[in-house]
């Protein structure tokens, strides 16, 4: 997908574990974020990054955190999971804030909590 | 914050008709609206965009409308064909640092041979 991959593509946890997710990207960009989607949702933004070490809460960050150490990686962890968390989360990438120039999705990571 | 509504939920056509998905926007400062496609199993793609200074694009069987006045834009796919169907999500972004996309809910278009 474009130089972007997420990783893993799916993972059954139990309930109260931590769980990170990763997005990589070799397209160099600024932007990075983290998406769920959800039926009837849609897609919601749970955290983005404007550069490295550079970080901010979307609309459904809670139990949520995320940390980006280098340009080409982005992390998403659960702190302690749980079933409203099971989800298909997209990691996207951008060059241009708002994304005035679209994103780039990944392939998606199915997350069940059990 | 911006809040984007899309419609309908589902839409059902035979291949050959048209398809028209529908979406307004609340915040008035929006300036771009992205439309994306998703097939099974995949991330959203990007399909077509547009920007407020532009009243209609087009793209081959695909059109992509603006009323800023309304506030609202409008996907429209022409001679549908099977492989038209997936998940199509519009979004609105007011740009800048702070403006990050905003996606409506979706809309599942299924295109019966």
């Amino acid at each position: 997908d474009a130089g972007i991959t997420q990783s893993p593509r799916h993972k059954v946890t139990e309930t109260g574990t931590p769980v990170t997710l990763r997005c990589h990207q070799t397209e160099n960009h600024r932007y990075m974020y983290w998406y769920r989607q959800d039926p009837g949702h849609g897609l919601r933004l749970i955290h983005y990054s404007y550069g490295v070490k550079d970080t901010d809460k979307g609309e459904v960050s809670d139990g949520y955190s995320v940390s980006r150490s280098k340009t080409e990686d982005f992390l998403l962890t659960l702190e302690s999971a749980t079933s409203s968390q099971t989800s298909v989360y997209f990691c996207a990438i951008s060059e241009s804030a708002g994304g005035v120039y679209g994103y780039t999705f990944g392939s998606g990571t199915r997350l069940t909590v059990v | 914050g911006e809040n984007v509504e899309q419609h309908p939920s589902t839409l059902s056509v035979q291949e050959g008709d048209s398809a028209v998905i529908k979406c307004t926007y609340s915040d008035s400062a929006s300036n771009y609206f992205p439309w994306y496609k998703q097939e099974l199993g995949k991330g959203p793609q990007l399909i077509i965009d547009i920007r407020s200074n532009v009243g209609e694009k087009k793209d081959q069987r695909i059109a992509v409308t603006l009323n800023k006045t309304a506030k609202h834009f409008s996907l429209h796919i022409t001679e549908t064909q099977p492989e038209d169907s997936a998940v199509y999500f519009c979004a609105a972004s007011i740009g800048g640092s702070q403006g990050n996309l905003i996606f409506g809910k979706g809309t599942k278009l299924s295109v019966k041979p």
